[in-house]
């Protein structure tokens, strides 16, 4: 049971370029997240899903899309990366259910440098 | 709107020093807190949650809806506890609302 992995570890891009984050749950969870985290701003929700096929904007989603063509994916695009994107993404996911009290399960986490 | 304000970006003690690290909300709603923790080259995870008034690690949170604050305290503090410390809320459906997070060095 891996529970939330994350792809790649590290990238580093250039400006204008065009590059595709997967994350992949293998506890059936329904619901999904992308959040970046920046120093001194903590986590910052980018997008979310409440299941495959729905997707909706979180905090900061200018420059980025989303989609949950599976239930156990969601991926992280961003069309024409910016320096203002450099930052360590983090995927996250939870079930839907009350008794699981709403804990959000988090993966490793990618770091991405745009120069 | 919703918010979490962690005032400390960094907190320094001894080992065996008392730790409280202070978070405060602004909801309108009912508030469900929580305590996340990263370890160094860890992942993000649950520390604890206010609405099962748990203890772990020797950690113990206190939601105060009149001073609305879920400060996060252990009594004697211990090297491993070193670590960003962040304060969540969680409102609409299951998501969260972060704090700018706290980092916690405990020295020898």
């Amino acid at each position: 049971n891996a529970g939330v992995t994350q792809t790649p570890k590290f990238r580093v891009l250039k400006t204008g370029q065009s590059m595709t984050l997967l994350c992949a749950q293998d506890m059936n969870h329904e619901y999904m997240y992308w959040y970046r985290q920046d120093p001194g701003m903590g986590l910052r929700l980018i997008h979310y899903s409440v299941g495959e096929g729905t997707t909706a904007k979180g905090e900061v989603p200018d420059g980025y899309n989303v989609s949950r063509l599976k239930k156990q994916n969601f991926l992280l695009g961003l069309e024409s990366a910016a320096p203002s994107q450099t930052s360590v993404y983090f995927c996250a996911s939870s079930s839907e259910t009350s008794g699981s009290s709403y804990e959000q399960y988090f993966g490793p986490g990618t770091r991405l440098t745009v120069t | 709107a919703q918010r979490v304000t962690q005032p400390e970006k960094l907190l320094s003690v001894f080992k065996g020093a008392p730790v409280e690290l202070k978070c405060n909300y602004s909801y309108s709603g009912s508030p469900e807190l929580f305590w996340y923790v990263q370890y160094s080259r860890q992942r993000l995870q649950l520390l604890l949650r206010h609405i099962s008034r748990e203890s772990i690690k020797g950690f113990t949170a206190d939601l105060n809806k009149g001073e609305t604050s879920f400060h996060l305290k252990k009594p004697f503090a211990q090297e491993e506890d070193s670590a960003m410390y962040y304060c969540a809320l969680r409102w609409s459906f299951q998501k969260l609302v972060f704090g700018t997070g706290t980092r916690l060095l405990v020295s020898p």
